[in-house]
């Protein structure tokens, strides 16, 4: 079965610069999840899109954005970067149908490394 | 303090072993209760969930949720090398919201 698709797996960057991390959900699913996971730490929630539009905000930098695309998938931009930028991405997807449980299914993560 | 507590471990068992896992959480507004399953350099994987109060069970594991004392449990039975991983608790208010993670805790099962 198809599976949420990240890319990059790892990215290596400099303090300062930009990066662009790419989110393939599962096919027909219309909601996507980021969460930022540091070194040693508990996941945690930064935006959702649902249906192309954001849907939840939670603590994430001024100096990131994120959007959703016509074909669902969604890409998380980062500038100015910090070196406490330093963690696994995930990107989660998921068929919403508001009034019950909608799993989330984790992709494999992006690893970014900020020197 | 955080939403939701969870004892990172990590937590050494035999073969065989039965396994307690549990969270503690403040929100009283959380409504469903995950349990994931995190291998190294991998994301997180659902294990179970359970929608308010009560048990669920599926095979050697069982989830327990105390709404009353915020409070949940997930229990391994016969517990094998290949459930060794960090098991992540999450809530979340409603089905479609986003995920509170606990702290996770580093499970290793020794034969």
């Amino acid at each position: 079965a198809a599976g949420v698709i990240q890319s990059p797996r790892h990215l290596i960057k400099e303090k300062r610069e930009t990066a662009t991390l790419k989110c393939y959900p599962i096919p027909r699913h219309d909601t996507v999840y980021w969460y930022q996971q540091g070194p040693g730490q508990d996941p945690q929630f930064l935006i959702s899109f649902y249906e192309k539009m954001q849907s939840d905000k939670g603590s994430i930098p001024d100096r990131f954005s994120a959007q959703q695309f016509s074909d669902y998938h969604s890409e998380l931009n980062m500038s100015s970067l910090e070196l406490g930028d330093s963690a696994l991405y995930f990107c989660a997807s998921s068929l919403n149908s508001r009034g019950s449980y909608n799993e989330q299914f984790f992709g494999p993560g992006t690893r970014l490394t900020v020197l | 303090q955080k939403e939701v507590e969870q004892d990172p471990g990590p937590l050494s068992v035999p073969e065989g072993a039965i396994v307690s896992l549990n969270c503690t959480y403040s929100n009283s507004a959380f409504q469903y209760f995950m349990w994931y399953r995190q291998y190294s350099r991998k994301g997180p994987e659902l294990l179970m969930y359970t929608y308010s109060s009560g048990n669920k069970e599926d095979g050697r594991f069982t989830a327990q949720v105390d709404k009353s004392s915020k409070y949940i449990s997930l229990f391994i039975r016969d517990s094998q090398p290949s459930d060794s991983a960090t098991y992540l608790c999450a809530m979340s208010r409603g089905g479609y919201n986003k995920l509170i993670f606990g702290a996770g805790t580093r499970l290793a099962v020794h034969p």
